[in-house]
C-alpha cells in the first residue's frame, strides 16, 4: 500500500531564504512522485514528477526535489523564495504512474513574509 | 484557453437536496476525475472515467453518482446531500492514464 506524509502543516519562511518542504513516502514498489502547487482560489499544477530517470527532478518556478530511496523522501526545495511562491503544496504517490491511483498528503502551506 | 471549467464555484445546500457539479473541458483528454478535498486532508478520488461512456469509482464513492457522455463532459452528481458532504470538490483532465492532471478551479459547497 502507498502513503505519503508531508511534516509540517503550515511553513514560513522570509523573502529570499531557502524554502524546504518535506514529503516522505511509502511504497512497495518504485514510485511515481509528484509535487502539485494550489494557489489560492485555483486548481492545483504539476510542478514537477519524478519517474526514476534522475533522482534530482527540476521543476516550474524554481523548485526542485530530491528522490532519496534510503530516506524514503522526496523533499521540494527552491533556493529562494518569491512572494508568489506563497501557496499551498502537495506531495502525491502513485505505485502505477496511472493518476487514479494517486494518493495525496494533508498539504503544506507556504507562507513567505517580506 | 478555458482548459478545465467547473460551475458552480459555490453552493449551500440543505440536508437531502440533490445538485449536480458540472464540469467541462476542451483538451479532448480521455480521462476524468472527480476528488474532494476536505480541510486538512489531502486529494480523495471519488469518481473516474477513461473514455465517453465509461465510469469507476474511487476512493470515496459513496453518495455520489456520475456520468459521460461526451469526451468533453463529466457531471457530478449529489442524490440526497449530508453534512459529511460538504467540502471543495476538484475536477481534473488527462490526455493519457499516466499524463499529468489539469484541474479545474473548484467547487466550494457546503450542507447544513
Amino acid at each position: 500500500a502507498q502513503s505519503v506524509t508531508q511534516l509540517g502543516s503550515h511553513v514560513s519562511v522570509s523573502e529570499g531564504a531557502l524554502v524546504l518542504l518535506r514529503c516522505n513516502y511509502s511504497s512497495s514498489v518504485p514510485p511515481y512522485l509528484f509535487w502539485y502547487v494550489q494557489y489560492p482560489n485555483q486548481g492545483l499544477q504539476l510542478l514537477l514528477k519524478y519517474t526514476s530517470a534522475a533522482t534530482l527532478v527540476k521543476g516550474i518556478n524554481g523548485f526542485e526535489a530530491e528522490f532519496k530511496k534510503s530516506e524514503t523522501s522526496f523533499h521540494l526545495t527552491k533556493p529562494s523564495a518569491h512572494m508568489s511562491d506563497a501557496a499551498e503544496y502537495f506531495c502525491a504517490v502513485s505505485e502505477s504512474g496511472s493518476a487514479r491511483q494517486l494518493t495525496f498528503g494533508s498539504g503544506t502551506q507556504l507562507t513567505v513574509l517580506p | 484557453n478555458a482548459g478545465v471549467t467547473q460551475t458552480p464555484k459555490f453552493r449551500i445546500l440543505k440536508i437531502g437536496q440533490s445538485m449536480t457539479l458540472q464540469c467541462a473541458q476542451d483538451m479532448n483528454h480521455n480521462y476524468m476525475y472527480w476528488y474532494r478535498q476536505d480541510p486538512g486532508m489531502g486529494l480523495k478520488l471519488i469518481y473516474y472515467s477513461v473514455g465517453a461512456g465509461i465510469t469507476d469509482k474511487g476512493e470515496v464513492p459513496n453518495g455520489y453518482n456520475v456520468s459521460r457522455s461526451t469526451t468533453e463532459d463529466f457531471p457530478l452528481r449529489l442524490e440526497l446531500a449530508a453534512p459529511s458532504q460538504t467540502s471543495v470538490y476538484f475536477c481534473a483532465s488527462s490526455g493519457q492514464k499516466n499524463e499529468k492532471l489539469f484541474f479545474g478551479s473548484g467547487t466550494q459547497l457546503s450542507v447544513l
